[in-house]
This record gives C-alpha cells, sequence and structure tokens, in this order.
C-alpha cells in the first residue's frame, strides 16, 4: 500500500523541549511537505523540500527546523524557540508533474 | 499575495440533497486548484486537482469546475449521503499551496 505515514499521532511535551515529528512517504515522490493547523487559520506552511537535501522556508519556518536525507523521509523537528507549538502538524507529498498533494494522517501535538 | 475565501463557514443540509460549495481565489494566475476532505482529527484526502488549462474534473457524485478568469472554483456533490459530512478545503497552487478556511459540512439523515 502506498501513502504517507506520520508518527506518531498524539505527542505531549512540556514547555523547553525540542521534539521530532516523523513523516515517511513510499510513493517516489519528490517533493515533501510540512503544514501546521490551527482553528480558524486554517493551513500554513512551514518547510518544503524539492530533492534531497535541498529544502526551503514555508511562511512560518521560526522555531522550526528540517532534514532531507533520503527522499522517502523528512523530519520535522519543533525546537525550544516556536513560541505556540501546539497544534496538528501535517505532512504532505507531491508529484512533480501535475503538484497534487498528498497528505498523512497528522500529528497532534500538544505542550504544557 | 493569493488569497482564498470559501463561503459558506458551514452548512447543513437533508440527505438526498445537490449542493455547492464555494471557492474565490485572488490571483488567476494559478497553476491548479485542488479540492480536499477533511474529517475531524484526520489528515486531508484528496478529491478533485484541477489543471489551470481545465474546466471542470469529475469523480463519482463530485463535480469541480474552475473559471480562472473570475477567480472561482465549484464543489457540486450530488445526492448527498450522510458519510460525506466533513470539511472540504479548497487550495490554490502558485508559488505554493494556498487553502482556503474550508466548509463544514453536515448532511442530516
Amino acid at each position: 500500500d502506498g501513502g504517507i505515514t506520520q508518527s506518531p499521532k498524539y505527542l505531549f511535551r512540556k514547555e523547553g523541549q525540542n521534539v521530532t515529528l516523523s513523516c515517511e512517504q513510499n510513493l517516489n515522490h519528490d517533493a515533501m511537505y510540512w503544514y501546521r493547523q490551527d482553528p480558524g487559520q486554517g493551513l500554513r506552511l512551514i518547510y518544503y523540500s524539492q530533492i534531497v537535501n535541498d529544502f526551503q522556508k514555508g511562511d512560518i519556518a521560526e522555531g522550526y527546523s528540517v532534514s532531507r536525507e533520503k527522499k522517502e523521509s523528512f523530519p520535522l523537528t519543533v525546537t525550544s524557540a516556536q513560541k505556540n507549538p501546539t497544534a496538528f502538524y501535517l505532512c504532505a507529498s507531491s508529484i512533480m508533474a501535475t503538484y497534487e498533494q498528498y497528505f498523512g494522517p497528522g500529528t497532534r501535538l500538544t505542550v504544557t | 499575495k493569493q488569497e482564498v475565501t470559501q463561503i459558506p463557514a458551514a452548512l447543513s443540509v437533508p440527505e438526498g440533497e445537490n449542493l455547492v460549495l464555494n471557492c474565490s481565489f485572488t490571483d488567476s494566475a494559478i497553476y491548479n486548484l485542488q479540492w480536499f476532505r477533511q474529517d475531524p482529527g484526520k489528515g486531508l484526502t484528496s478529491l478533485l486537482l484541477i489543471q489551470s488549462s481545465q474546466r471542470e474534473q469529475t469523480s463519482g457524485r463530485l463535480n469541480a469546475s474552475l473559471d480562472k478568469s473570475s477567480g472561482r472554483s465549484t464543489l457540486y456533490i450530488a445526492a448527498s449521503q450522510p458519510g460525506d459530512s466533513a470539511t472540504y478545503l479548497c487550495a490554490a497552487l502558485l508559488q505554493k499551496l494556498v487553502f482556503g478556511q474550508g466548509t463544514r459540512l453536515t448532511i442530516n439523515p
């Protein structure tokens, strides 16, 4: 079965701790994305990567970091510098030919 | 800056009705427009993708249209069912995908 997996589904952390969210895809897509979804704010782009070992900041990259060492994997680290990290995080990938995006099931992060 | 708007924010209709969800965007130079469905607490499921050169796409009971000149797209759902209840999001692609806030649809049995 081809798809995008995100783990864990729920994540709880104390304020001041860094946390890494996993995203893996077996669709052989070149591009991968991280979004954040907050109630009443829609989806906002954090980072994206079109090829291995290269990535670009999205609209709200401050306090986040990513890596793209393998085509299949695009982990997101939420650092202690992120002022309001509690949110629903969604990973996506796309086909370069059409840019149609496919999403994973999401990780709900709660920081207290 | 591209802005995407979806009206209404919420819609409730009885089962069996045909309905239309609206999406408008400010920059007509889009590459494509994508419609998604999101169930509570879940990720987004891609429903339809309309390339900029296309006018509409159909999948089962769903039909999406695109009018770039007026900056509008509609999602038509025929013979609605309770299982269609979800939030529907549209997103327009320019340099990046810009999402609307969504329409929360409830189909009442």
